[in-house]
């Protein structure tokens, strides 16, 4: 059964450095987000892509968060100076079209220290 | 914006018995989706069931259903027989069929089956 994997599966890196996490959504779905859940907090939306650009962003999402499909089936999140608030699950999600089912990825379990 | 609840922090039940699961929401949608998730400690986000706001009938999937009451905004989900391996966190969410159809989850429920 066709599923959405993220990669790392937990990553540990130093305030103020740049993180990318990837995630390989299923392979004809058109659109993609990103979720954030901080431990022991609600799932929170980050991010949605479709047709190669950002559709919706939350408040959350700001400067220093990027997204890309660089090559067609890596969907990417980059965080460009991590801060020890950026800790938290992230969850990857793909679906094939509006009015459909979005699956979830694993999760990358970012520490920030 | 739309929100989700889910009053109950934790519950817990007994091997075998049923246990119902609280959700509400705000919305001035009148179509639109809702969901429960399963987070075991895994953490993985797993779907367990999801109803359609235009659907009078409620989801039934195996030992889980829902009672879905649009004019009320709730959306309660019912395990019946409970096994150990539902242990878990439980939430809800909203899906508008506007926009990009982001999810919007509630705090989560943790449920605890006692063997």
């Amino acid at each position: 059964e066709p599923e959405v994997t993220q990669t790392p599966s937990h990553q540990v890196t130093q305030m103020g450095q740049e993180v990318i996490l990837r995630c390989v959504p299923i392979s004809n779905h058109l659109y993609f987000y990103w979720y954030r859940q901080i431990l022991g907090q609600k799932v929170e939306f980050l991010v949605s892509f479709y047709n190669n650009e950002i559709s919706e962003k939350s408040e959350i999402f700001d400067d220093q968060f990027s997204v890309e499909r660089p090559d067609g089936s890596n969907f990417t999140l980059k965080i460009r100076s991590t801060k020890l608030e950026d800790s938290a699950m992230y969850f990857c999600a793909s679906g094939l079209g509006l009015n459909t089912e979005a699956f979830f990825g694993q999760g990358t379990r970012l520490t920030v220290v | 914006a739309q929100t989700v609840t889910q009053s109950q922090p934790e519950m817990s039940v007994q091997e075998a018995e049923t246990v119902t699961l609280s959700c509400t929401y705000d919305t001035s949608e009148s179509d639109y989706y809702l969901f429960w998730y399963k987070q075991p400690p895994s953490r993985q986000m797993i779907l367990v069931i999801r109803q359609e706001a235009y659907k009078q009938q409620n989801a039934t999937e195996n030992r889980f259903s829902v009672n879905f009451q649009k004019a009320a905004k709730s959306f309660s989900l019912k395990i019946s027989d409970s096994q150990l391996g539902d242990a878990a966190m439980y939430f809800c969410a909203y899906r508008s069929l506007q926009g990009a159809q982001k999810l919007v989850f509630g705090q989560g429920t943790r449920l605890t089956i006692n063997p």
